[in-house]
Formats: structure tokens, C-alpha cells, sequence
């Protein structure tokens, strides 16, 4: 059975910076891209950043580009997302998803995890 | 960056009611485009992609068509169970959503 486990969300005051886990179980983690999308309470989906199998592609949205970064470990089979300079509206549900693809795109989000809650306020 | 639109951004619809959705894309983005469903609380699930490709394990009573700009997401016969917010998402570069749908039962 697949199992997408996210961790590491919380609370933050703005400015700081908070880095999220994604543990992976239950397939070939490198046969897969790896994503994260987030979704702000009450509010609708919004890609953020992927990642392809081997790393070597990698693609993220302009709203957090040049603050947060992506990365994956293969042989420990998890997915990061490093989150710098936060600010009041990256609050949301941060997801881990895969994508029934190698390469970043096409981008299919065939599992997710339950979320990890990032809260941004002072 | 490809904007999505999506309408209506939510519907009422009755048990056993056809229920159309419309995506729209700002420019041609061939058939990449997928549709999700989901329930409060829950992570979305994948049900249509590349357009009109059922997802395994997804009832029949939900369809995709379209290519280009124009998309349309379809309940052939509403059940309750269908209660949900719906995205589509394309993936022709970096991927994105369109803002929901909200479907509810009248």
C-alpha cells in the first residue's frame, strides 16, 4: 500500500524558516517525481514545487521561487522541502504527491499524504 | 504562466442529475489536463487525466473531454457520495490548478 507520511509543519513567526518531510512506503520512490502542493485554509489547491526521479529536473511556482527548495533522498526514500523567508500567506496544508511519471512533467498526482500543517504569524 | 478558470465555481444539483463542469485554459495546452476530487477534510484523488482517461478504480459515471483551451468534466448521474469540491490541473510546463468547483446536493 502506498504511504505518503508528511512532517516537520508548525507554527513560524515570518521571516524564519521551517523545513517539511515527506516519508514514502509501498512503491519504487525513485521510479516516481515527486511534488508539493499546498492548500491555504478555505482556499483551493496550488502547486508549489516538484522534483524528477533523479533529481535533475526540478521546477518550482513563482510565489515561492528563490525561498523554498526541494529535494529528495532516494536511498531514504523521503522527499524535503526546505522553507526560507517564510511569510503570513505560505500558510497552508502542505501536501507531498506523487506523479505516475519519472520527469517532472507530465504531472499526474496519483497518491498524497494527509498534509502538514505550516502556520505563518508572529 | 497558464491561467485556468473553472465554472461554475460551485452548482446544487439533484440525486441522479447530469453535472457539467467547464475548465478553460489561457492558451493551447493540447489534452494535459487532469481533474481531482475532493472531500472536506480529505487529500484530492485523481479521477480524469490527459483529458478523458479514467483513473483505475474511478465509477464510469465520471468523464473528461476536451483539448486545447476548452475542457469539460461531467457526472453522468449525481450520487450523493459525489459531494466534493473538483479542480482540474494542466501540466503543459510547470503544473497548476484551476481555482474549484463546489458541488452540492439540492
Amino acid at each position: 500500500e502506498v504511504q505518503l507520511v508528511e512532517s516537520g509543519g508548525g507554527l513560524v513567526q515570518p521571516g524564519r524558516s521551517l523545513r517539511l518531510s515527506c516519508a514514502a512506503s509501498g512503491f519504487t520512490f525513485d521510479d516516481y517525481a515527486m511534488h508539493w502542493v499546498r492548500q491555504a485554509p478555505g482556499k483551493g489547491l496550488e502547486w508549489v514545487s516538484g522534483i524528477s526521479w533523479n533529481s535533475g529536473s526540478i521546477g518550482y511556482a513563482d510565489s515561492v521561487k528563490g525561498r523554498f527548495t526541494i529535494s529528495r533522498d532516494n536511498a531514504k526514500n523521503s522527499l524535503y522541502l526546505q522553507m526560507n523567508s517564510l511569510r503570513a500567506e505560505d500558510t497552508a496544508l502542505y501536501y507531498c504527491a506523487t506523479s505516475k511519471t519519472v520527469v517532472l512533467t507530465p504531472a499526474y498526482f496519483d497518491y498524497w499524504g494527509q498534509g502538514t500543517l505550516v502556520t505563518v504569524s508572529s | 504562466d497558464i491561467q485556468m478558470t473553472q465554472s461554475p465555481s460551485s452548482l446544487s444539483a439533484s440525486v441522479g442529475d447530469r453535472v457539467t463542469i467547464t475548465c478553460q485554459a489561457s492558451q493551447d495546452i493540447s489534452n494535459y489536463l487532469n481533474w481531482y476530487q475532493q472531500k472536506p477534510g480529505k487529500a484530492p484523488k485523481l479521477l480524469i487525466y490527459d483529458a478523458s482517461n479514467l483513473e483505475t478504480g474511478v465509477p464510469s459515471r465520471f468523464s473528461g473531454s476536451g483539448s486545447g483551451t476548452d475542457f469539460t468534466f461531467t457526472i453522468s448521474s449525481l450520487q450523493p457520495e459525489d459531494i466534493a469540491t473538483y479542480y482540474c490541473q494542466q501540466y503543459d510546463n510547470l503544473p497548476g490548478f484551476g481555482p474549484g468547483t463546489k458541488v452540492d446536493i439540492k
